[in-house]
């Protein structure tokens, strides 16, 4: 099984700040890496797929980044409503979800 | 756009079962994958298994090898997720979500097993 290891596990930012998640895979996976966001209450919602590709509907200011073992998410100046749990998730094998950020607005 | 809606909440007993069904709307639904991802509170996403009904082979995580299986009926756009044996840490949502990567999710259904 291809274990995700996410960091960090929290994070408090304040509105307008750049925010970097990284997501590290136990082996190469090369670009079959996927990012969703989770708010309360809600089901996952897709960011971005293969590593870097864009989804329609998601705001520009997430991006992504990385190939083999490391990926990066980032969101360029954070919003209000982007306060939630940020999932990497691998589809190379037997898929897996990485463990969660959770982004707090200071 | 595919819609998936999934069957109501499930109070269950220690040592029960369990099915949850996800009806598809929209799409071609034999050709894309539909996998089943839980979620115990408080916790995060944990992937279960999937099928892709056209080929009516499902692949499940080792995880809940033999305690789960995963169907679907493309006479009714359907897939189902049984899990077997509960116990009190199968106490979750459980979502069912369609494509690779899952692009399109139900609405979860909540299993809670208690005695």
């Amino acid at each position: 099984e291809i274990v995700l290891t996410q960091s960090p596990d929290f994070q408090s930012v304040t509105p307008k700040e750049k925010v970097t998640i990284t997501c590290r895979a136990s082996q190469s996976i090369g670009s079959s890496l996927h990012w969703y966001q989770q708010k309360p209450d809600q089901s996952p919602k897709l960011l971005i797929k293969y590593a870097s590709q864009s989804i329609s509907g998601v705001p520009s200011r997430f991006s992504g980044s990385g190939s083999g073992t490391d990926f990066t998410l980032t969101i360029n100046s954070l919003e209000a409503e982007d306060a939630a749990t940020y999932y990497c998730h691998q589809s190379s094998s037997l898929p897996t979800f990485g463990g969660g950020t959770k982004v707090e607005i200071k | 756009q595919v819609q998936l809606v999934q069957s109501g909440a499930e109070v269950k007993k220690p040592g029960s079962s369990v099915k949850v069904s996800c009806k598809a709307s929209g799409g071609t639904f034999s050709s894309y994958a539909i996998s089943w991802v839980r979620q115990a509170p408080g916790q995060g996403l944990e992937w279960m298994g999937r099928i892709i009904p056209i080929l009516g082979i499902a692949n499940y995580a080792q995880k809940f090898q033999g305690r789960v299986t995963i169907t679907a009926d493309k006479s009714t756009s359907t897939a189902y997720m049984e899990l077997s044996s509960l116990r009190s840490e199968d106490t979750a949502v459980y979502y069912c979500a369609s494509h690779t990567p899952p692009d399109y999710w139900g609405q979860g259904t909540l299993v809670t097993v208690s005695s």
